[in-house]
């Protein structure tokens, strides 16, 4: 089983949509999260960590269940610009950040 | 620049030929990482450098691929007898402080680089 596991898409939603991204880990010991961005053939950016309360920036909410292993993303109202892969990525104490596969996104006008 | 930076943007080279990738980190940035990404795949990690401790190279693939660091400056990562398998995007990435630290992590913008 892989650390962190997200659904490829490609998620293709209209303009104004809202939409979910959901990624779970194995490692329960897990400690810190992070969702990346990450546009074609360019690197990825930091997003918005993840914090245990759940947390909004904008447009975008992030949420953790521990108890579950899992993440996920929300993102409102969804514009042309936000088309991208998001990496989900977690710490898990024992080495450098291990990043999920990804999820594309394509917002379609 | 203010930013990590990566040479060389792109490399062609032959199966067997050793290539060397280098990284320029965030001036004062302790932390420094290697991660490679195939086409269409996430993101592998490969090595971790942290200051002066000993580098956690676990992510490695084989012993063909070895990186240096000097201080907390420029980084190489060597490939040799390079592989068609080796063809991907070399990321580095540097961070203000360890992982514990558990900050955003800054991406240059990659060496990709093709086996023929």
């Amino acid at each position: 089983r892989k650390e962190v596991e997200q659904d490829p898409g490609p998620f293709n939603v209209p303009e104004g949509a809202t939409v979910a991204f959901n990624c779970t880990y194995s490692n329960s010991a897990s400690q810190s999260f992070f969702w990346y961005r990450q546009d074609c053939r360019k690197e990825p950016k930091l997003l918005m960590s993840v914090y245990s309360s759940g947390n909004e920036d904008g447009r975008f909410t992030a949420q953790l269940n521990r108890a579950s292993q899992y993440i996920s993303l929300l993102i409102r109202d969804s514009k042309l610009s936000d088309s991208a892969t998001y990496l989900c990525v977690v710490s898990t104490g024992r080495r450098a950040l291990t990043f999920g596969s990804g999820t594309r996104l394509q917002v379609q006008p | 620049g203010a930013g990590v930076s990566q040479s060389p943007s792109n490399k062609v080279t032959e199966k067997g030929k050793d290539v060397e990738l280098r990284c320029d980190p965030i001036s004062g940035h302790t932390a420094l990482y290697w991660y490679r990404q195939r086409l269409g795949q996430g993101l592998e990690f490969l090595i971790y450098f942290q200051g002066n401790s000993a580098p956690d190279k676990s992510g490695l693939p084989s012993d063909r691929f070895s990186a240096e660091r000097t201080g907390e400056s420029v980084s190489t990562l060597t490939i040799q007898r390079t592989q068609q398998e080796d063809s991907a995007v070399y990321l580095c990435a540097s961070s203000p402080g360890p992982w514990e630290w558990a900050g955003e992590l800054f991406f240059g913008e990659g060496s990709r680089l093709t086996v023929l």
